[in-house]
C-alpha cells in the first residue's frame, strides 16, 4: 500500500474511445500531480493541483483532461488519443512545505 | 533552466559489489535533490533526499548519496548490493512542486 492507488493498471484503448483514469491518495496530501512516463524519457509532468485548484498545465494536449474535484481524487480523462499516448502515466501527491512526491503504482496505457 | 543528466544507461553489477549511479544536475540556485528508486510494475520510492546542511545522505535500504556543489553532482552508492536492488534509479532535482528528473539508470545485478 503506497498511500496513492491507481485505477487501473492496465488500459488499451482506441484511438476513438474515451477513458478515465482515476487517482486517490490516503496521505492528506494537498497536492497531486499527473506525469507521463515513457521508455528512457524523463518523466514529464503533466498537470499539478494545489487545493484542487490547477497551478500547471504543461503544455498538454487537450486530448488530456484532467480534473480534480477534492484533494484526495485526480482523474485523468483520455479521448481520442494518438499511439505516442501510449505510456505509464503515473499519479503523485505531496505535502506542504518541502515534503518529497509520493508515487502511485502508475498506470499503464496502450492506444491501438 | 533545471535538469538533470544520468550519463549511465545502463550497469551490470554483481552481488555484493558495490555500486555508483551518477547525477549531474543544472540549477539556478540551492537545488533539492532526491533519488527515487522504481521497480518493475512500481511507481517511483524516495531512496534519499538532500536539502541542506551534511553533504552525504543517508536514505533506506542501505543506500547513501554526497552532494558536491563544485561537480554540480548527486551521486548515488551503495557498499554491498543484494539481488533486490536490480530496479531503475533516478536522479531529480527541483524545489516546491517543480521537479525535473532524469531518464533514469537501469541497474542489473548478476550472482
Amino acid at each position: 500500500e503506497t498511500g496513492v492507488t491507481q485505477t487501473p493498471r492496465h488500459l488499451v484503448m482506441g484511438m476513438t474511445n474515451k477513458k478515465s483514469l482515476k487517482c486517490e491518495q490516503h496521505l492528506g496530501h494537498n497536492a497531486m500531480y499527473w506525469y507521463k512516463q515513457s521508455a528512457k524519457k524523463p518523466l514529464e509532468l503533466m498537470f499539478v493541483y494545489n487545493f484542487k485548484e490547477q497551478t500547471e498545465n504543461n503544455s498538454v494536449p487537450s486530448r488530456f483532461s484532467p480534473e480534480c474535484p477534492n484533494s484526495s481524487h485526480l482523474f485523468l480523462h483520455l479521448h481520442t488519443l494518438q499511439p505516442e499516448d501510449s505510456a505509464l502515466y503515473l499519479c503523485a501527491s505531496r505535502g506542504t512545505g518541502d515534503s518529497p512526491l509520493h508515487f502511485g503504482n502508475g498506470t499503464r496505457l496502450t492506444v491501438t | 533552466a533545471q535538469s538533470v543528466t544520468q550519463p549511465d544507461i545502463h550497469i551490470t553489477v554483481s552481488e555484493g559489489a558495490s555500486l555508483e549511479l551518477r547525477c549531474n544536475y543544472s540549477y539556478g540556485a540551492t537545488p533539492y535533490l532526491f533519488w527515487y528508486v522504481q521497480s518493475p510494475g512500481q511507481g517511483l520510492q524516495l531512496l534519499l533526499k538532500y536539502f541542506s546542511g551534511d553533504t552525504l545522505v543517508q536514505g533506506i535500504k542501505g543506500f547513501e548519496a554526497e552532494f558536491k556543489r563544485s561537480q554540480s553532482s548527486f551521486n548515488l552508492r551503495k557498499p554491498s548490493v543484494h539481488w533486490s536492488d536490480a530496479a531503475e534509479y533516478f536522479c531529480a532535482v527541483g524545489r516546491d512542486y517543480k521537479l525535473s528528473f532524469g531518464a533514469g539508470t537501469t541497474v542489473t545485478v548478476r550472482a
